[in-house]
């Protein structure tokens, strides 16, 4: 089972910074089946990004992802108070498919 | 995008039986889709359990496959999760969703169901 592991644990900025969230795969993966998930209190996860750089259906594009083999990346060019919540990265190529621990973006 | 809402007993006794379901607003008889179960127990990540073509073919995460049936009635419109032997363990926050392939990527979701296995 490949492990994805996540930095930072917890990552503090202001609305207007940069955000970059890393995701490291315990071996390659194929970037075809690598996605971003966001989840504030009380939600269910929302897709952000699949197939590592895709944006899914009506995200704005301050969020980009980026990466391969085992090394992903996911950035909020310029943060807004909305995206304060915690990221998932998921790999989903193959069984049983596997998300990281999660980054809290924190205020 | 679909709407999906679970459903079922928010509470679950020691060795019995968890049993879900999830309605899905459309139709689950849709090609390149496939509809899962992701549980999270609670302060923790995400857990894959099982996913359901509407064909009927199914896939299990194997940590959890000798417990795990999923099932899909396309005459309503709805998917099925039943997991057997339940225990403390088992406790989390139960997720129905779309995925775009067997293992994910989930592009819709349900607003997921808390279950608590206690006597």
């Amino acid at each position: 089972e490949i492990v994805l592991t996540q930095s930072p644990g917890t990552l503090s900025l202001s609305p207007g910074e940069r955000a970059t969230l890393s995701c490291r795969a315990s071996q390659s993966v194929s970037s075809s089946y690598l996605a971003w998930y966001q989840q504030k209190p009380g939600q269910a996860p929302r897709l952000l990004i699949y197939g590592a750089s895709n944006r899914a259906t009506g995200v704005p594009d301050r969020f980009s992802g980026s990466g391969s083999g085992t090394d992903f990346t996911l950035t909020i060019s310029r943060l807004e108070p909305e995206d304060f919540a915690v990221y998932y990265c998921h790999h989903y190529g193959s069984s049983p498919g596997s998300f990281g621990q999660g980054t809290k973006l924190e205020i | 995008q679909p709407q999906l809402r679970e459903s079922g007993p928010g509470l679950v006794k020691p060795s019995e039986t968890l049993s879900l379901t999830c309605t899905v607003s459309g139709s689950v008889s849709t090609s390149n889709y496939y509809w899962g179960w992701i549980r999270q127990p609670p302060g923790k990540g995400l857990e894959w359990i099982g996913s359901i073509y509407y064909s009927g073919s199914t896939y299990y995460n194997p940590s959890l496959k000798s417990r795990v049936t999923i099932s899909v009635d396309t005459s309503k419109d709805q998917f099925s999760l039943k997991l057997t032997s339940v225990t403390a363990a088992d406790t989390a926050v139960y997720y129905c969703a779309r995925l775009g392939g067997v293992y994910g990527s989930a592009n819709s979701w349900g607003q997921g169901t808390p279950v608590t296995v206690s006597s």
